[in-house]
């Protein structure tokens, strides 16, 4: 079993709808980063959280800490959302441990 | 400032060989990570070096070695290439590592034939 789980592994939306995108973790963190991957490779780090939520624009990250759980939401999607969205998180001696990844298509 | 800047983009090589892939990090920052991405596998952290130590490492064989030189470029190297290394090699540079904001590179994307 992977420490660092997602769901879904795949999500088609329609542009507008608000989505959102969980990550699970087993084993104690200090850190939960989220990242973007657009096709061709290049990652961009979203959001980097220890604790409560941050926002972005038009994204929102959430952690709870004792429930070892957080979750990507983006409000009024839009085609250009669409990418791989990764979590990863910071464990034990600060290796990064990556989520599976999401893949999200916005349907205009 | 300038981004994150890895050489070559792409690589072919064949199995036996030895390939040296280069990251240079965003001005004054000390740490570079190294990560190997696969479709089976995904994303996977390979080494972090910071001011010319290595800090932390992956769950690699001995084939793939770092460095990273006094102005905190670094280089990854893997010996003896087999297939399997075929993958995209992203490196991330920050301030002070994973606990910090992570900047990526474009990729490295090595094809071992």
């Amino acid at each position: 079993k992977n420490e660092v789980e997602q769901s879904p592994q795949n999500l088609t939306a329609q542009e507008g709808e608000f989505i959102t995108i969980n990550c699970s973790y087993s084993v104690g963190i200090s850190a939960l980063h989220w990242l973007q991957q657009h096709p061709g490779g290049g990652i961009v780090s979203l959001f980097m959280l220890s604790s409560g939520k941050k926002k972005h624009g038009r994204l929102i990250a959430t952690i709870n800490i004792q429930e070892k759980h957080s979750s990507l939401h983006i409000t009024a999607s839009h085609p250009r959302d669409s990418a791989v969205y990764i979590c990863a998180a910071r464990v034990g001696n600060e290796k990064l441990t990556f989520g599976t990844g999401t893949r999200l298509t916005i349907i205009p | 400032k300038a981004g994150v800047t890895q050489t070559p983009r792409y690589l072919i090589k064949t199995r036996g060989q030895q390939v040296t892939l280069s990251c240079s990090p965003i001005s004054g920052h000390r740490s570079v990570s190294w990560y190997q991405q696969t479709p089976g596998q995904g994303l996977q952290f390979l080494f972090e070096y910071f001011s010319e130590t290595q800090r932390n490492k992956g769950n690699f064989p001995g084939r793939f070695s770092g460095r990273q030189f006094s102005n905190s470029r670094s280089e990854m190297n893997v010996s003896t290439l087999e297939l399997g290394d075929s993958a995209l090699y992203l490196c991330a540079s920050s301030g002070q590592g994973a606990r910090d904001t992570q900047y990526f590179g474009p990729g490295t994307r090595l094809t071992v034939l």
